[in-house]
């Protein structure tokens, strides 16, 4: 299985500064099509995951442009410009490459 | 607009059976594969397995392999989790979410004597 490893595991951070997040995969996620599966999803407290962002850097529909996502073959970041109240939430990569899809362990966003 | 509309909490007893259901509506019911994903409290995501709701093929986690199963009624645009032999450390909110990634409300399961 790939194993998806995000750091921080935390990140305080204040509100209209940015935040980065980072996400490393144990092996390439270049599928044999040429795409690449990874993706972001956000999970407020007491809400279920919502997708964000899908093959690395797609902006799903009705996320802010202050989300962003880049990366390539292991190495992967998700970027949010200027972090708002809303934002506060944990945060999970996801690839869809190779079966078992398989999530990091999450990164907490939250106000200092 | 696309909803996932999943069924109610449940509680049961160990060996017992659940099952949980999630009602697609705003897009086609065949068109997109069909995930099930689990979330322990507290605990990240783990997931289950897909199913086809057009063929109805599957392919379940290593983990799931024998006691999951994914079942559709594309009459009702309805797709079915069935998980069996429940023990304690089945106690979760169980996801279902499409391959184009719409995510249902969850449904959170207690297993408890």
């Amino acid at each position: 299985d790939i194993v998806m490893t995000q750091t921080p595991l935390s990140s305080p951070v204040t509100l209209g500064q940015p935040a980065s997040i980072s996400c490393r995969s144990s092996q390439s996620l270049v599928h044999s099509d040429g795409n690449t599966y990874l993706s972001w999803l956000q999970q407020r407290p007491g809400q279920p995951p919502r997708l964000l962002i899908y093959k690395i850097s797609n902006r799903f529909s009705g996320v802010p442009d202050r989300f962003s996502g880049s990366g390539a073959g292991t190495d992967f970041t998700l970027k949010i410009s200027r972090v708002e109240a809303e934002d506060v939430g944990v945060y999970y990569c996801m690839q869809a490459t190779q079966f078992p899809l398989t999530f990091g362990g999450g990164t907490k966003v939250e106000i200092k | 607009q696309v909803q996932l509309v999943q069924s109610g909490a449940e509680v049961k007893k160990p060996g017992a059976s659940v099952k949980v259901s999630c009602k697609a509506s705003g897009y086609t019911f065949t068109g997109y594969y069909m995930h099930w994903v689990r979330q322990a409290p507290g605990q990240g995501l783990e997931w289950m397995g897909w199913i086809n709701p057009n063929s109805g093929g599957t392919n379940y986690a290593q983990k799931f392999q024998g006691w999951v199963t994914m079942t559709r009624d594309t009459s009702i645009s309805t797709a079915y989790m069935e998980l069996s032999r429940l023990r304690s450390d089945d106690t979760a909110v169980y996801y279902c979410a499409t391959t184009h990634g719409y995510w249902g409300q969850g449904t959170l399961v207690t297993v408890s004597s």
